[in-house]
């Protein structure tokens, strides 16, 4: 089956702090993985994607690459704001298919 | 442009009432989908379409739920008799799929229903 599992949250980082929320990922054949971000109060926004394996997908600072060796799509960034709080959410979909989504990373970055 | 427009965004409703929720997908879109949020169980998934057809429903909870799609502008998620546990933020989402694209999705703001 299909599915998606991410790093547990709540994470709390100080401003400019290195981030990475770890995703692994379970699908048959070959699925394109995202990123979705919600900021309080918001529905969820594309924040990047990646279509096939050794793909990076890159918005607003923020980098993940598809790693189809280890099933994996790690989100990073270099150095995080207090306006980059919010929950992050890794999915994955196949065409004519849902979405599958993970729990969410719940992300706090202090001044 | 228009994102996916979602109403009511906020529904206090008492145990019992029928509640209605209502989606305008983005035009064009052929996929639209209905998720549920809440603290407890976080990102669920309903149901969804493709060309106004249900696909799959296995997500709706139970027979209290229903959705419907009568054109490509429009659904409702309609929930009869209403109970304090269906309060959560009802979200709608649509994307443009077509044949051989794996689209990404849209989502409109949310309804944040609470029923009493």
């Amino acid at each position: 089956g299909n599915s998606v599992t991410q790093m547990e949250g709540p994470v709390t980082l100080s401003e400019e702090a290195f981030l990475t929320i770890n995703c692994t990922y379970t699908a048959t054949g070959y699925p394109s993985l995202f990123w979705y971000v919600q900021y309080p109060g918001e529905g969820l926004q594309l924040l990047l994607k990646a279509t096939k394996a050794d793909d990076k997908g890159s918005n607003k600072g923020f980098e993940a690459t598809y790693r189809k060796e280890t099933t994996s799509f790690h989100l990073e960034k270099g150095s995080v704001q207090v306006s980059d709080s919010a929950v992050y959410f890794c999915a994955l979909t196949r065409v004519g298919n849902q979405f599958y989504f993970g729990t969410g990373t719940s992300l706090t970055v202090i001044p | 442009d228009a994102g996916v427009i979602q109403s009511p965004r906020h529904e206090v409703t008492e145990m019992g009432q029928e509640v209605t929720l209502r989606c305008k997908p983005i035009s064009g879109h052929d996929y639209l989908f209905w998720y549920r949020q809440t603290m407890m169980r976080g990102l669920e998934l309903l149901i969804y379409f493709n060309n106004n057809v249900p696909i799959d429903d296995s997500g709706m909870p139970e027979d209290r739920f229903s959705a419907k799609m009568p054109n490509a502008s429009f659904s409702t998620l309609k929930i009869q008799p209403s109970e304090p546990r269906d309060s959560a933020v009802y979200f709608c989402a649509s994307s443009l799929r077509g044949s051989g694209s794996a689209g990404e999705l849209f989502f409109g703001e949310g309804s944040r229903l609470t029923v009493l």
